[in-house]
């Protein structure tokens, strides 16, 4: 059971947009910022959306957008590609737990 | 090119012990924070520690804590992940992290991941 909850999976079209939600509490989404990851089969993650102002690491293409809402956030992927077809997971530090929590991970499947 | 390089994984039995190593390149491990995140096979995220860039502010997940030991040392530009006591559940892939450097957790920065199996 995870401390911040994703759903399961998502799907969508090619040039579709599409939203993965993830939902904390006060103590984690709430208080701290959000971190987002994609996961390729067989590879280590990568960071999609961090910081407070949704920034993005030099690579990741301006489809890849990230917000939040007291104690919810999303990341939408825009203008959807085949190779968008991963693992995504939502992190951010906990101050309850004094530890960094994750969702439990959306499987993106490309239609 | 910065880079994270793990070794130590492999075959041991409940009760017993590992030492992993993330060997850092193209950045000095002592500037960031630096993280451990584990993997259950099929199943997501998980993370396990952290230590700052002062070699203090050092927190583990309630799961591992009082049996997994991070250090750091900077004269090699490693960290370390000592797991003692180890049980079943730990089974996994452990990947050492860095944090990108205005943050304290948002890992820009992955190593390939070293896996440890516990198991009789």
């Amino acid at each position: 059971q995870s401390v911040l909850t994703q759903p399961p999976s998502a799907s969508g079209t090619p040039g579709q947009r599409v939203t993965i939600s993830c939902s904390g509490s006060s103590s984690n989404i709430g208080s701290n910022t959000v971190n987002w990851y994609q996961q390729l089969p067989g590879t280590a993650p990568k960071l999609l959306i961090y910081g407070s102002n949704n920034q993005r690491p030099s690579g990741v293409p301006d489809r890849f957008s990230g917000s939040k809402s007291g104690t919810s956030a999303s990341l939408a992927i825009s203008g959807l590609q085949s190779e968008d077809e991963a693992d995504y997971y939502c992190a951010a530090w906990d101050d309850s737990l004094n530890g960094v929590v994750f969702g439990g991970g959306t499987k993106l499947t490309v239609l | 090119e910065a880079q994270l390089v793990e070794s130590g994984g492999g075959l041991v039995q409940p009760g017993g012990s590992l030492r992993l190593s993330c060997a850092a390149s193209g950045f000095t491990v002592s500037s960031y924070w630096m993280h451990w995140v584990r993997q259950a096979p099929g199943k997501g995220l998980v993370w396990v520690s952290r230590i700052g860039t002062d070699g203090s502010s050092i927190r583990y997940a309630d799961s591992v804590k009082g049996r997994f030991t991070i250090s750091r040392d900077n004269a090699k530009n490693t960290l370390y992940l000592q797991m003692n006591s180890l049980r079943a559940e730990d089974t996994a892939m452990f990947y050492c992290a860095r944090a990108v450097a205005t943050t304290r957790n948002a890992y820009d920065i992955w190593g390939q991941g070293t896996m440890v199996t516990v198991s009789s």
